[in-house]
């Protein structure tokens, strides 16, 4: 079973509104991976770090969003404005690493932007 | 570049018969790893199975797949559906260490009495 803690559960924020979640990743897992499951169930990756470093970001995570992992700390994503578009499940998954390896997922962060 | 594609964003059965969810995909790299994921609702999304061996069958569940090299599939069976199988079913691919993976669009099993 999967120790990926996310909060919150719920987010409910207005237009141009920041929208913070957390993820804390499981135990030993150098690799953490932010994905956007929208309305549609469609998976889109948005960001992943290795420790503390940014790996790969899309570009409307760069532009839009404030990510980090820091040292001992839960790892966060930050819209800094928030649009009706963004209202989908976070999905915040880590791994070990290599290709092979499982991504383990938090339940996610259910943002609802009004 | 690389990518994954599940042909059916629906799929509803009754109950007892055979489930195949189709997964293809897309990548330069001769070594992909392929995956699938399920997610229950309410639930986190988890690892069903994964395979990098051309022609073996990998089981799980109940579940198995097989991945084809010469035709980039990785389609998803059982041979019996069940009620509690009903859930999201999402076939990925992976090249890299660290890298991320490619997630298809994801298929909606509903499993009918």
């Amino acid at each position: 079973n999967s120790k990926v803690i996310q909060t919150p559960r719920y987010l409910v924020k207005g237009q141009g509104q920041k929208a913070k979640m957390r993820c804390i990743p499981e135990k030993g897992h150098p690799v953490v991976f932010w994905y956007q499951q929208n309305k549609n169930n469609e998976f889109k990756f948005l960001i992943n770090f290795q420790n503390q470093e940014v790996l790969q970001q899309i570009d409307m995570t760069e532009k839009r969003f404030s990510a980090e992992c820091p040292s001992n700390s839960p790892c966060s994503l930050e819209i800094q404005s928030s649009e009706a578009g963004d209202s989908a499940l976070y999905l915040c998954a880590s791994s070990l690493g290599d290709r092979a390896a499982e991504q383990f997922f938090g339940p996610g962060t259910r943002l609802t932007v009004l | 570049g690389d990518s994954v594609t599940q042909t059916e964003g629906l799929v509803t059965l009754t109950e007892g018969l055979p489930v195949m969810l189709n997964c293809t995909y897309q990548t330069i790299y001769s070594n992909p790893f392929l995956f699938w994921y399920v997610h229950y609702l309410n639930e986190s999304p988890r690892l069903l199975l994964k395979s990098s061996t051309d022609n073996k069958r990998t089981e799980h569940q109940g579940f198995h797949a097989t991945l084809h090299k010469s035709s980039s599939s990785f389609h998803l069976q059982k041979s019996s559906a069940q009620l509690s199988d009903s859930a999201l079913y999402y076939c990925a691919l992976s090249r890299n260490n660290n890298n991320r993976i490619f997630f298809g669009d994801g298929t909606q099993l509903v499993v009918k009495p």
